[in-house]
């Protein structure tokens, strides 16, 4: 089965640290994306960085990077000197080839709070 | 301005009601998502329109209506819905060809249900 698992529910970091997100997923596919989105509290989805399967450096967008470890199917996201305006959630989301075209499955989103 | 757009974002309907999300996007892609985003769970495909036609359905009550009358726009038709639909309704698009790297999200209709 395809899956996207992110097992912290909140995180707190400090203004000016790094913090880093987990992501795991599950997917018998080859071919597949991962994406991290990062929603504030007004509800719409931002697009935050992608990573291909076959891609063999890892994304960096920023202060965005993302830490793809292929064998142990995880995408962690990691935010470099954090500002108070990254508090939001966070969601990883895989795309799956499935019927014949491909769809966006997500995870349930780590809440992120940053502290002055 | 995102390129896909929502209307309205916040609504507030009666469950003997009929409603309507509109969603329009303005990027060239030929596929389109909703979603549904309840509080404290993952985010919830409903359906899929690839090259205007709806290619999946997971399973969603038939009191939601999809409509793609082309591949700029995307309606989702309400009617006698429930309490427990009130979430925040999310559509997406992206280039159904070969392997997308980008969706591209609307900013959301908030829906209560009284």
């Amino acid at each position: 089965a395809q899956k996207i698992t992110q097992t912290q529910p909140g995180m707190f970091v400090q203004e000016k640290e790094a913090v880093t997100l987990d992501c795991t997923y599950d997917t018998s596919d080859p071919s597949y994306g991962l994406f991290w989105y990062k929603q504030p509290s007004s509800g719409e989805m931002i697009f935050l960085i992608y990573q291909g399967s076959y891609d063999q450096q890892n994304a960096t967008e920023g202060r965005y990077s993302l830490n793809f470890q292929k064998a142990r199917k995880s995408a962690n996201l990691v935010i470099s000197a954090s500002q108070l305006g990254d508090s939001a959630m966070y969601f990883c989301a895989m795309r799956a080839f499935s019927g014949g075209y491909n769809k966006l499955i997500f995870g349930a989103g780590t809440r992120l709070a940053v502290h002055p | 301005e995102t390129g896909v757009t929502q209307t309205p974002r916040h609504l507030v309907m009666g469950m003997t009601n009929k409603k309507s999300l509109k969603c329009e996007q303005h990027l060239g892609h030929n596929a389109m998502y909703w979603y549904k985003q309840s509080a404290k769970k993952p985010l919830e495909l409903m359906f899929v329109y690839s090259l205007e036609e709806r290619v999946e359905n997971n399973s969603v009550p038939s009191r939601f209506s999809p409509e793609c009358p082309n591949s700029s726009h995307l309606f989702l038709h309400l009617h006698t819905l429930q309490p427990e639909d009130s979430a925040l309704y999310l559509c997406a698009s992206s280039q159904e060809r070969g392997h997308p790297d980008g969706y591209t999200f609307g900013s959301g209709t908030r829906l209560t249900v009284v």
